[in-house]
């Protein structure tokens, strides 16, 4: 079984442009979560689908936005980059999100660099 | 905030010896888990304890929980260099929502 395919796997940007990340969940999996990650704040929640829908949502800007298909992968965008926003973002993947006693599977990550 | 606390922030053991971090959380919660973490990568799910569960083994883990305590520990048994990474326990308040821990770095020399 595949695992949670995040991709790219790193990414350069420059303050002010966008990016779309990506993440394929492990098959069957309807809820994908994505997270940011940096020294500073640690791991910190961004969003989480389920079934096409966004079901809870982190303590982040409109800048962050999100969406899932009807396939279940996920993408994550993020616009006006801003210096802060370089970090590693995790994807991670369930049967049915945080409702139920699940577990999550991450994906390797991608490694954002804004310039 | 919401997010669990853990200590030591770092632990540095020789191979062999017993590893052992901790976590505090403010919330009640419906489960607890324990993710590792190697050098930046994704994070790999080690075990899951319910609320209603007080110790769990799996292999060289063992897992308590006081929820009266509002903590958890987690204990590594006979430390390898392998078991180098970060270590964040997890857990779910309310719904579809994981909140983590700030990470334990354990560094094990051979």
């Amino acid at each position: 079984k595949a695992g949670v395919t995040q991709t790219p796997r790193y990414l350069i940007k420059t303050r002010g442009q966008q990016v779309t990340l990506s993440c394929s969940p492990i098959s069957g999996h309807r809820s994908v979560s994505w997270y940011q990650q940096t020294p500073g704040q640690g791991l910190q929640f961004l969003f989480e689908y389920f079934s096409e829908t966004q079901r809870n949502k982190g303590n982040f800007p409109g800048r962050f936005s999100g969406r899932q298909f009807s396939n279940s992968r996920s993408e994550m965008n993020v616009s006006t980059l801003e210096l802060g926003d370089s970090a590693l973002y995790l994807c991670a993947s369930s049967f049915t999100g945080a409702t139920r006693v699940d577990i999550q599977y991450f994906g390797a990550g991608t490694r954002l660099s804004v310039l | 905030s919401q997010q669990g606390e853990e200590d030591p922030q770092a632990l540095s053991i020789q191979e062999g010896e017993n590893a052992t971090m901790n976590c505090s959380y403010k919330t009640s919660i419906n489960n607890l888990q324990w993710y590792r973490q190697n050098s930046g990568r994704g994070l790999v799910h080690l075990i899951l304890i319910r609320s209603n569960e007080r110790e769990k083994h799996s292999g060289r883990l063992r897992v308590t929980l006081d929820t009266s305590k509002k903590s958890s520990s987690l204990l590594i048994t006979a430390s390898r260099a392998a078991d180098t990474a970060s270590y964040f326990c997890a857990f779910t308040s309310g719904t579809y929502k994981y909140i983590f821990g700030t990470g334990t770095r354990l560094k094990v020399l051979a």
